[in-house]
Parts: C-alpha cells; sequence; structure tokens
C-alpha cells in the first residue's frame, strides 16, 4: 500500500532562510514521488517529480528535493525563501494505474 | 494548452439537493481523476477514467455519488441527497499516459468549493 506522511503540519520561517519540508512514503511498488504547491482557492501545481535516476530533483521558483530509498524520504528544499513562497505544499506517491496518495499538507508561513 | 478547468468554482447548496459538477481536462489527456480535499487534508483520490471508462471507484465514493466521462473529454461528478460531510474542495486532474511511460505527472484543476448547508 502506498502512503505519505508529512510531519509537519506548519513552518513558520522568515524571508531568505533556508527551509525542509519533510516527506516520509511508504510504497509497496515502484517509488515515483511528486511536490506540488497550492495557493489559497486553487488547484494544485506542479513544484517537481522524482521518476528515476538522480536522487536529487530540481524544481519550479528554486526548490528541490531528495529522493532517500533507505530513510524512505523526500525532503523538499529551498536555500533562500521568498514571502510569495507562502501556501501549502503537498507531498504525494503514485500508486498502481496512477493514482496519487497525497500526504496532509504543509503550510509554509514566509515572515518578512 | 488551457489547462483543467473546473465549473462552477463555488457551489453553497442545502442538504438533500443534487449538486453536479464538470470538469474539462487537457485537450487529448487520456486519463482523468477526481480528489476531493477536506480542510487540513490532502486530496483523496475518488475515481478514475481512461477515456469513457471509468476504471476504479474509492469507497470514499458511497452510491449517492455518481461520475461521467461520456466522449472521453470532459467528465461530471454529481452528488446526490448532499450531507453536510459532503463539504469539500472537489479536485479534477488529468494526464496524458504513453505506452511504456504510464508514471507522469498529473495537472489539476482549480477546484470546485462545494458548501453544504
Amino acid at each position: 500500500a502506498q502512503s505519505v506522511t508529512q510531519l509537519d503540519s506548519q513552518v513558520p520561517v522568515f524571508e531568505e532562510a533556508p527551509v525542509e519540508l519533510r516527506c516520509n512514503y511508504s510504497s509497496s511498488v515502484s517509488v515515483y514521488l511528486f511536490w506540488y504547491v497550492q495557493y489559497p482557492n486553487q488547484g494544485l501545481q506542479l513544484l517537481l517529480k522524482y521518476l528515476s535516476g538522480s536522487t536529487l530533483v530540481k524544481g519550479i521558483n528554486g526548490f528541490e528535493a531528495e529522493f532517500n530509498k533507505s530513510q524512505t524520504s523526500f525532503h523538499l528544499r529551498k536555500p533562500s525563501v521568498h514571502i510569495s513562497d507562502t501556501a501549502e505544499y503537498f507531498c504525494a506517491v503514485s500508486g498502481p494505474f496512477n493514482k496519487f496518495y497525497f500526504g496532509s499538507g504543509t503550510k509554509l508561513n514566509v515572515k518578512p | 494548452d488551457t489547462g483543467v478547468s473546473q465549473d462552477p468554482r463555488h457551489k453553497i447548496t442545502k442538504r438533500g439537493q443534487n449538486v453536479t459538477f464538470r470538469c474539462d481536462p487537457i485537450s487529448e489527456h487520456n486519463r482523468l481523476y477526481w480528489y476531493r480535499q477536506t480542510l487540513g487534508q490532502g486530496p483523496e483520490f475518488l475515481t478514475y477514467f481512461q477515456n469513457e471508462a471509468q476504471l476504479e471507484k474509492s469507497r470514499l465514493l458511497s452510491d449517492r455519488f455518481s461520475a461521467e466521462r461520456p466522449k472521453g473529454s470532459f467528465s461530471t461528478l454529481e452528488i446526490q441527497r448532499t450531507e453536510q460531510g459532503d463539504s469539500a474542495m472537489y479536485l479534477c486532474a488529468s494526464s496524458q499516459t504513453r505506452a511504456g511511460n504510464s508514471m507522469v505527472e498529473q495537472y489539476f484543476g482549480p477546484g470546485t468549493r462545494l458548501t453544504v448547508t
């Protein structure tokens, strides 16, 4: 079975500071992982994805994530956040027939 | 490519009424998914279509819920006899699968927020 745990429901951070949003997954099949961002009252926008190959994945808006098979993690990082990064972030694992299983989300609150 | 669109964006209805939502996927995407997102939670899978065929339904989808994708293009999700517990954001997503590569990202629409009073 597939499942995702996002360990932090809220992460406050000051502008220009680095941030890490944690994601741990469980999967009984091949692992395909995604991070999405959701702004208020909007749908989900893909930040980055891991399908295979290099374990360090770069995405849009300066975000990157590292796939760690031994720790079953896929943490999202950004070296310097902006006010505009304030949003909710969802980690997802893809299961059979490409169904997505999402974590409960992490709200990133960037303070000036 | 105009993205995935959903209509309406917001719907307020009284308990017991029927509601119908529409999703227009990215053109030529062969897969279409419906998810439900309640407050403070991530999206949960409801059902999906491969072209016009509905291939799987979650146990979250009670008998009051029905979804169609009649011509393999747009899809509708109908909820009959709505209950307060149906209040949520209903998200639609689409993807294009190719032979030998079934794992692709899903593109999400803006969602329909349903409030049942």
